[in-house]
């Protein structure tokens, strides 16, 4: 089957970082996609790791170990517009081309003054 | 990023009845991918439609309950057919392809 687990819950302070760690289990793997969802809203593309490593788009990195099944959303500076749901998803692709994303469980973050 | 958009943004609907959900986007992808998120949690694939075939889907959904049309690269639409509060749920089209996948706005269905 496929399962893919995060922590359902992670407070932290404006201007700290936070990491929100994924640890899959899944028949196909094509990369790992980590995803924003605030309240009320659909979700938002962060970013994707294909291979091992870390990948930085300004405030936000992400890390993929292939070998541990493993990855990591790292949020620096953070700020009061970071609260919301984070998710990580296995990617896997379909016969055509498409791809097809298993989510995770999902993480609540929540920043503090 | 393609610009999807989906309607209706949102609904309230009486159970037994059905709703259709379109998804419109802005150049041509093969396939399509329909998810329903319900209230608090993950997001769960219904099912991939392609163009010109019948839509592939996932465990635990079926046709009858969700008919998906396909009609040409750019659009498509789910039905939710009658329905009941369970279906309650957040509804998302999205165009599977490359290393990033993009989601429609969503349809925020309510079943009463």
């Amino acid at each position: 089957g496929q399962s893919l687990e995060q922590p359902s819950e992670v407070t932290a302070v404006e201007g700290a970082i936070v990491q929100i760690n994924c640890t899959y289990q899944t028949s196909g793997f094509y990369g790992l996609s980590w995803y924003q969802q605030h309240d009320g809203g659909a979700p938002t593309f962060l970013s994707y790791n294909a291979l091992d490593g870390l990948e930085e788009t300004g405030r936000f990195s992400s890390f993929l170990s292939r070998s541990d099944s493993y990855g990591y959303l790292l949020l620096q500076e953070l700020q009061m517009k970071d609260s919301a749901s984070y998710f990580c998803a296995v990617r896997d692709v379909v016969t055509g081309g498409g791809n097809k994303l298993t989510f995770g469980t999902g993480t609540q973050l929540k920043v503090e003054l | 990023s393609a610009v999807i958009s989906q309607k209706p943004s949102r609904d309230i609907c009486q159970r037994g009845t059905s709703l259709t959900i379109q998804c419109q986007v802005d150049s041509q992808v093969t396939m399509m991918f329909w998810y329903r998120q319900q209230p608090g949690q993950s997001l769960t694939l219904i099912a991939t439609a392609n163009q010109g075939s019948e839509a592939t889907y996932e465990s635990g959904f079926v046709i009858d309950k969700f008919p998906i049309s396909r009609p040409n690269l750019t659009f498509s639409t789910l039905t939710v057919s009658n329905m009941s509060p369970e279906d309650s749920s957040i509804y998302l089209c999205s165009p599977g392809q490359g290393g990033t996948q993009y989601f429609g706005p969503g349809t925020r269905l309510l079943v009463l």
